[in-house]
């Protein structure tokens, strides 16, 4: 049971250049998330899915897109990178709405240059 | 989104109790957490509190909540080197769709 795992674990990206953070959980759970942590700023979440074939917008969504490829997989794309998308980005999971733990993955640091 | 403030910064010495605090705005919030997180790794969840509970205890540590004043404080009895890390509060509403995350408070256990 490998829990929440995201790959890659670092990246380096031009301004411009495209590229999607992928994430799994083998909890069979039902809802993911997709957070940014900054410096002093916590974790402002980006996409959520609720549950398999669904998504929604979080705080900061824009120049993200994301896919909930079935329900272990959820995936953030970002078509045309910036500066301002350098970040540690972590995704999550949490069973159902009868649950109230998220299992966290280890996060992608990502430097945009 | 809902505000979730913490101070940034705290330092005790090995063996002191620590009290991270933490406000938050949501009177909905259902949940609230603390969330602990070492160098380079994910969060992890450390105990929670039902909004209709004024205070809860697991082992060495205490969460107080103070709904009328939206505040929330976490308590490390016999603090250890091992507990310097940053602390998150959080919070969500009944259907768990979104958590709010303050910024995180840095603990610093000196020996």
């Amino acid at each position: 049971n490998a829990g929440v795992t995201q790959t890659p674990k670092f990246q380096v990206l031009k301004t411009g250049q495209s590229m999607t953070l992928q994430c799994a959980q083998d909890m069979n759970h039902n809802s993911m998330y997709w957070y940014r942590q900054d410096p002093g700023m916590g974790l402002r979440l980006i996409y959520y899915s609720a549950s398999e074939g669904t998504t929604d917008k979080g705080e900061v969504p824009n120049g993200y897109n994301v896919s909930r490829l079935n329900k272990r997989e959820f995936s953030l794309r970002l078509e045309s990178a910036a500066p301002s998308q350098t970040s540690v980005y972590f995704c999550a999971s949490i069973l159902d709405r009868t649950s109230y733990e998220q299992y966290f993955g280890p996060g992608t640091r990502l430097t945009v240059t | 989104g809902e505000d979730v403030e913490q101070s940034l910064f705290l330092s005790v010495r090995e063996g002191d109790s620590s009290v991270i605090n933490c406000t938050y705005t949501d009177s909905s919030s259902t949940y609230l957490y603390w969330y602990k997180q070492e160098p380079g790794a994910g969060l992890q969840l450390l105990t929670y509190i039902f909004s209709n509970m004024d205070m809860k205890q697991d082992q060495r540590l205490t969460v107080l909540l103070n709904k009328k004043d939206k505040h929330l404080s976490l308590r490390i009895a016999d603090t250890q080197t091992g507990d310097s890390a940053i602390y998150f509060c959080a919070e969500s509403p009944y259907n768990f769709n979104k958590f709010y995350f303050g910024s995180g408070t840095k603990l610093n256990v000196k020996p």
